[in-house]
């Protein structure tokens, strides 16, 4: 089946530490993006990236870092700049030719100890 | 004032009411608009993808954009069970963007 696959879907680390997320799509999609989700505060964008080898900063950039060698993988690294790691992070992609028709993927819960 | 509101709710039903949700926006560059369902702890699916004013009809949801009052809605009849789930918009400038703003979402549960 086609989708967005996300893993780890929780991951517990200790502060200090970078994190990498995996993201990986099979939707053919040649734009992918990173949002993070706290409660009550509806998703906020990190980075998205429009084609390989290229990639934009969103809102919320600072203390994340990804990368966009291959089509159908997009990895976050939550690194240890950033300050309130804890979150739902959810990758997405979607078509070019409609930017807003967004598939998510199931997400992934970080926390922080 | 923020670009996108929307009230969180929670929004209580009785089983085949009708439910409306709303948002509005500050915005007058959005020209897309989009209604996502997010069910508890996974990731959102688009509902309805619309594009300037007007409504939009897919089955029981019903999409409507009023872009000189900046609101748009999302009706559901005969809302089931099924439907709880929190409803975000979210809207996006013109051709070429790739950034959404979505609002905050309303957490909606509909009551057998």
């Amino acid at each position: 089946d086609g989708g967005i696959t996300q893993s780890p879907k929780y991951l517990f680390r200790k502060e200090g530490q970078n994190v990498t997320l995996s993201c990986e799509q099979n939707l053919n999609h040649d734009a992918m993006y990173w949002y993070r989700q706290d409660p009550g505060q509806g998703l906020r964008l990190i980075y998205y990236s429009q084609i390989v080898n290229d990639f934009q900063k969103g809102d919320i950039a600072e203390g994340y870092s990804v990368s966009r060698e291959k089509k159908e993988s997009f990895p976050l690294t939550v690194t240890s700049a950033q300050k309130n790691p804890t979150a739902f992070y959810l990758c997405a992609s979607s078509p070019s030719r409609a930017p807003g028709e967004l598939f998510f993927g199931e997400g992934s819960r970080l926390t922080v100890l | 004032q923020k670009e996108v509101e929307q009230d969180p709710g929670p929004l209580s039903v009785p089983e085949g009411a009708i439910v409306s949700l709303n948002c509005t926006y500050s915005n007058s560059a959005f020209q897309y608009f989009m209604w996502y369902r997010q069910y508890s702890r996974k990731g959102p699916e688009l509902l309805m993808y619309t594009y300037s004013s007007g409504n939009k009809e897919d089955g029981r949801f019903t999409a409507q954009v009023d872009k000189s009052s900046k609101y748009i809605s999302l009706f559901i009849r005969d809302s089931q069970p099924s439907d709880s789930a929190t409803y975000l918009c979210a809207m996006r400038r013109g051709t070429g963007s790739y950034q959404l703003t979505f609002g905050k979402g309303t957490k909606l549960s509909v009551i057998p």
